[in-house]
């Protein structure tokens, strides 16, 4: 049982480029979950996916795109990355399908745009 | 002010001794509130969820909720130098289904 697991673990892009990063939880959860990580600052909800076929805007959403593939997986797309988006990257589920529900995190990308 | 808020730290206590690590939030109607811890490097660990006022123990960990007063707080006893992280707070608001808001952490050194 991996619980939540993330690809790649590190990434460089240059300023334009597009990327995705993949999510996978084999713990039959329901939800979903995309942060981000910033010195200093608390993690920010960027997308999440309560159900499969579903997916809601968080708190820091502009620049990504998300796609729930089916009920394991859960990507997150950046179309033409800026250096504003340089952070940690982390993937979290949770059984339930509202934000009241523990949530379990993956082990995080460090994506540096440059 | 912000909706969340921790101390920074680092929050230093002996080997053996209580942490007691504290989180206030902005929101009156705010409902779920969770415990995580962090090490360095590494990704958030859940500790403990508590949903209602009062206190909640988990073997060493001891959530206390006062909705009143807009504060949840963690208390650690014995602490050990295996407990020294960034130990962050999170509350929903609006019933969850709205916003998920992390605190920026605060930092535990217990020393030998």
């Amino acid at each position: 049982n991996a619980g939540v697991t993330q690809t790649p673990k590190f990434q460089v892009l240059k300023t334009g480029q597009s990327m995705t990063l993949q999510c996978a939880q084999d713990m039959n959860h329901n939800s979903m979950y995309w942060y981000r990580q910033d010195p200093g600052m608390g993690l920010r909800l960027i997308y999440y996916s309560a159900s499969e076929g579903t997916t809601d805007k968080g708190e820091v959403p502009n620049g990504y795109n998300v796609s729930r593939l089916n009920k394991r997986e859960f990507s997150l797309r950046l179309e033409s990355a800026a250096p504003s988006q340089t952070s940690v990257y982390f993937c979290a589920s949770s059984y339930g399908a509202s934000l009241d529900y523990e949530q379990y995190f993956g082990p995080g990308t460090r994506l540096t745009v440059t | 002010q912000k909706e969340v808020e921790q101390n920074s730290g680092p929050l230093s206590v002996p080997e053996g001794a209580i942490a007691s690590l504290n989180c206030t939030y902005s929101d009156r109607v705010s409902q779920s509130f969770f415990w995580y811890r962090q090490y360095s490097g590494k990704s958030p660990e859940l500790i403990m969820s508590i949903y209602s006022n009062g206190d909640k123990e988990d073997g060493r960990f001891t959530a206390q909720l006062n909705k009143a007063s807009q504060y949840v707080s963690l208390l650690i006893r014995d602490s050990q130098p295996s407990d020294s992280a960034t130990y962050l707070c999170a509350v929903t608001f609006a019933g969850g289904y709205n916003k998920l808001i992390f605190g920026a952490g605060t930092r535990l050194a217990v020393h030998p």
